[in-house]
C-alpha cells in the first residue's frame, strides 16, 4: 500500500501570514495514463470532508486563489498565501493512482 | 446543488449487520465511481470501497474484504454498502463521496458495541 505522510503535523497561523505544508508518498502517484492522482482535502472542524485540489493542482470549483497545490512524482505541497480564520481544520492528501487507496494522516492548521 | 445524503447508521452488536444507503442529486450518478470513506472518533479518514459505474468492479480495504459489500443502482441514483460481520473497530461515521472524492455526504454513525 502507498503510505502518504504529512509535514508538519500541526500548524499555527496569523491570519493574513503564509502557510504551507507537504505531502509525500512511499512511492511515485505518476499514473501509467500519465497522470498524477494525489488530492488534497480539507475537513473544517465539525464538517464533512471538502477537496480542494485533484490531480495535484487542479483547484476544484469554488476554492479561494490563495489556496495553490504543487509537486510531483513523491512530494507535493498546499501553500496558503494568507491564511483566514476560515481556514482553520485538517487537511488531508489522498492518493487514487493505485489501490488501495489512501490518506495521510492529516496536517491540522490552526489560527494564532 | 451535488447532494449525498447517507441514511442507516446506528447502533448494533458486535457480529450483526447494517446496510448503509447514500442518496445522489445534482449530478448524473451513473457517470461516476462512487465511494465509501470511513472516519472512526477522533481519527483521519480511511477508505473503504468503491464501485464503478456499471457495477462491474468493485475494490475493497483489506480489513472489510469478505465482510462488507458495495452496490449501486443507477435508477434510483443510490449507493450502499452492506455490512456483515461488524467489529468494534468499524465504529465510524461513513461517508459516500463521488468519483475521487469531488463531493462528500455528510456522514452517517455506525456504533459497534454491545
Amino acid at each position: 500500500d502507498i503510505v502518504m505522510t504529512h509535514t508538519p503535523l500541526s500548524l499555527s497561523v496569523t491570519p493574513g501570514q503564509p502557510a504551507s505544508m507537504s505531502c509525500n508518498s512511499s512511492e511515485s502517484l505518476l499514473h501509467r495514463d500519465g497522470k498524477t492522482y494525489l488530492s488534497w482535502i480539507l475537513q473544517k472542524p465539525g464538517q464533512s470532508p471538502q477537496l480542494l485540489f485533484y490531480e495535484v493542482s487542479n483547484r476544484f470549483s469554488g476554492v479561494p486563489h490563495r489556496f495553490s497545490g504543487s509537486g510531483a512524482g513523491t512530494s507535493f505541497t498546499l501553500k496558503i498565501s494568507r491564511v483566514e480564520a476560515e481556514d482553520v481544520g485538517v487537511y488531508y492528501c489522498m492518493q487514487t493512482t493505485q489501490l488501495p487507496i489512501t490518506f495521510g494522516g492529516g496536517t491540522k492548521v490552526e489560527i494564532k | 446543488e451535488v447532494q449525498l445524503v447517507e441514511s442507516g447508521g446506528g447502533l448494533v452488536q458486535p457480529g450483526g449487520s447494517l446496510r448503509l444507503s447514500c442518496v445522489a442529486s445534482g449530478f448524473t450518478f451513473s457517470d461516476y465511481w462512487m465511494t465509501w470513506v470511513r472516519q472512526a472518533p477522533g481519527k483521519g479518514l480511511e477508505w473503504v470501497a468503491n464501485i464503478n459505474q456499471d457495477e462491474s468492479r468493485q475494490f475493497y480495504v483489506g480489513s472489510v474484504k469478505g465482510r462488507f459489500t458495495i452496490s449501486r443502482d443507477n435508477a434510483k441514483n443510490s449507493l450502499y454498502l452492506q455490512m456483515n460481520g461488524l467489529r468494534a473497530e468499524d465504529t465510524a461515521v461513513y461517508y459516500c463521496a463521488n468519483g475521487g472524492g469531488y463531493f462528500w455526504g455528510q456522514g452517517t454513525l455506525v456504533i459497534v458495541s454491545s
